[in-house]
């Protein structure tokens, strides 16, 4: 069956201070693997789409790596607004829809 | 202008009631979508229409009906509600399917 696992399920980091969070997928012809960011009370908000192994994609102090099995949303110098829920998602080509993972609870404190 | 908005962001309703939530959509988006967000913020996808016909139909009690009349409305219908119902329910849109989803700001449902 189809899956997507994140890692940690909750990360407590320093302003300035670097990190990873992991997404680990499972699924049946994968199209895209897609990160969002979630405030609380708000829907999720679309950040990098993923297509090929290899593939990197940067936004401010964000960068999203892919490889064949995982994906990585690398977090450089965070600030207290980075705060948030991060959602992985991959496209299931066999089931042709979106999982999504658990999320990872983010917060940073000053 | 709100890109995808849905209606009402809170519902609190007796078990047994039926009501509905409604979702619009004005990206020119073909592919409209309903998730579910648990208590413990898992999205699961419940819904999927491209063009106003169901693509996607997990595997939902057919106490909850969507209804698309046109491609910038998916409505969601629920009938005979029960305490199991509660959470937060997303509307999403997509230009096609596999693209990135633009979601709506959720409607939080109770069912007390």
């Amino acid at each position: 069956e189809d899956q997507v696992t994140q890692s940690p399920e909750a990360l407590r980091l320093q302003e300035g201070e670097s990190s990873s969070l992991n997404c680990s997928y499972t699924v049946s012809g994968l199209r895209g693997l897609f990160w969002y960011r979630q405030d609380p009370g708000k829907g999720p908000e679309f950040l990098f789409t993923l297509y090929s192994a290899g593939e990197e994609k940067e936004k401010e102090r964000l960068k999203a790596t892919l490889t064949k099995k995982e994906s990585f949303l690398h977090i450089t110098a965070p600030k207290p607004e980075d705060s948030a829920t991060y959602l992985c998602a991959a496209f299931s080509g066999g089931y042709n829809k979106l999982i999504f993972g658990a999320g990872t609870r983010l917060a940073v404190h000053p | 202008d709100t890109a995808v908005s849905q209606t009402p962001k809170y519902l609190v309703t007796q078990m047994g009631n039926d009501k509905s939530i409604k979702c619009e959509q004005n990206l020119g988006h073909d592919t409209m979508y309903w998730y579910k967000q648990d208590s413990k913020k898992f999205l699961k996808i419940m819904f999927s229409y491209n063009n106003k016909e169901l693509i996607i139909n997990e595997t939902v009690p057919n106490r909850f009906s969507p209804k698309s009349p046109d491609k910038a409305h998916l409505n969601l219908h629920i009938n005979s509600l029960e305490l199991g119902d509660s959470a937060v329910y997303f509307c999403a849109s997509s230009r096609e399917q596999g693209d990135g989803y633009t979601f709506g700001s959720g409607t939080r449902l109770t069912v007390v």
